[in-house]
This record gives structure tokens, sequence and C-alpha cells, in this order.
């Protein structure tokens, strides 16, 4: 079945710093994707829905990127604030509709 | 909209109890997804309903866990016997499409057995 590896699982970086969590996959038919954001004691929250046909996502403060050449997806924060601060998962949903979970990023903004 | 609830929101059981976990999808969902959440082994798929159907019961669980979609806007997962490795949170999900969907989280159920 499909494989879904997340790094890296604990990420450190100083306000104003990026930071990048990636995702690989190995079912070539995966072709929808999604980031999700979990902040301390709170549950799962959608951060961005990736199609097969998007290359580049944008929001606020982070770019979403997908190469499905390698088969690999990724979430960058462009200047990391504290309210950061979470756990991000990765999800890739592949070609018989199964969701599978990444195993979660835990980064951590220090003012 | 209601978004996706659960209770309760905490749980205490003594080993060998028998607890349910309650859980209502968003209005007009059709599917519906039952995790456990450790930091161990992270997001963990015990059972997933299509359309009140039972797709998938997440293999290892099935000895203890059950989970029950009695009708479209409930659903029931029930730990019977409870162990401490049991110990964990509970998540219920909802979409409206399943893969092509996001899933909308409920705010979970904090399980400990002592």
């Amino acid at each position: 079945g499909e494989q879904v590896e997340q790094r890296p699982p604990h990420l450190s970086v100083r306000e104003g710093d990026s930071a990048v969590i990636t995702c690989t996959y190995t079912d070539p038919n995966s072709y929808y994707f999604f980031w999700y954001k979990q902040e301390p004691g709170a549950s799962l929250q959608l951060l961005m829905k990736v199609f097969s046909s998007t290359e580049i996502n944008e929001g606020q403060g982070f770019t979403v990127l997908l190469n499905k050449k390698d088969k690999r997806l990724s979430l960058n924060l462009t200047a990391a604030h504290p309210g950061d601060s979470a756990a991000y998962f990765c999800a890739v949903v592949t070609g018989n509709y199964k969701y599978v979970f990444g195993a979660g990023t835990r980064l951590k903004v220090i003012a | 909209d209601a978004g996706v609830t659960q209770t309760p929101r905490h749980e205490v059981a003594e080993k060998g109890q028998t607890i349910i976990l309650k859980c209502e999808p968003v209005s007009g969902h059709n599917d519906l997804f039952w995790y456990r959440q450790t930091k161990i082994q992270g997001l963990e798929l015990l059972s997933y309903f299509r359309s009140k159907s039972l797709m998938e019961d997440g293999g290892a669980f099935k000895d203890r866990f059950k989970a029950e979609m009695l009708n479209s806007s409930f659903s029931t997962l029930k730990i019977q016997p409870t162990e401490p490795k049991d110990s964990a949170v509970y998540l219920c999900a909802s979409s409206l499409l399943g893969g092509a969907d996001e899933q909308y989280f409920g705010p979970g159920t904090r399980l400990t057995v002592l």
C-alpha cells in the first residue's frame, strides 16, 4: 500500500527564518494532497489542498510545492513566527481514494 | 454550520472497562473516520464509513475496537475491554466526497486508561 514519509519529525527555527517540511509518497496514482496544522491542544485543521495539476500553491506566509516526478510534497513557511508553532501533517490520497497521513512534524518557532 | 462534535472530551477508565466515544459529523457529509493519535504512532485509522457502510476497520484494531454508524449523523466507537495502552486521543473526522475532499476533524476525546 501507499507509504508516506514525512521529514523532519521535529524542527526548531528562529522567528523570521524559513521552515521546510517534506513528504514523499510511493503511489504514482496519488492525485490529491493536503496539509493540516494542529496547534497544541487542538485538532487538525486544513492548511492547504493541492491537486495533481497544481504545482505551487501560496497561502498566508507559506508555499506548497508538488513534484509529481519525484513524488514529493513540501510545505515551506517563508518567515516563521511563534504562531506557526504546531504540528503539521501531510495527507496523500491514493489512486483508490485511500487517505494516508504522514507521521507529522513538530515545529517550534523561537522568538 | 456546526463542525464535527465529539463527546466526551476527556474520559478516564479503569483497565477492563468498556467505554463508548461519540461523534456527530458535519451535516451532509458522507464519509466518517475514526483515528487514534499518539505521539509515537501518529495518526492511526481505526474505522472508515461511507454512507453508513463500514469500508475499513483498521485491521489491528478489530478485536477490542468496534465503530458503528447508527445513522448518518451519529457514530460511536466502543473499546471493550480497555487496556492502558489504549490511552490516546481519539479523533473523529468527516468529509463530503471522501478522497477528493478535505477531512474535517472534531476536537477529539482524550482517553486515559489506568
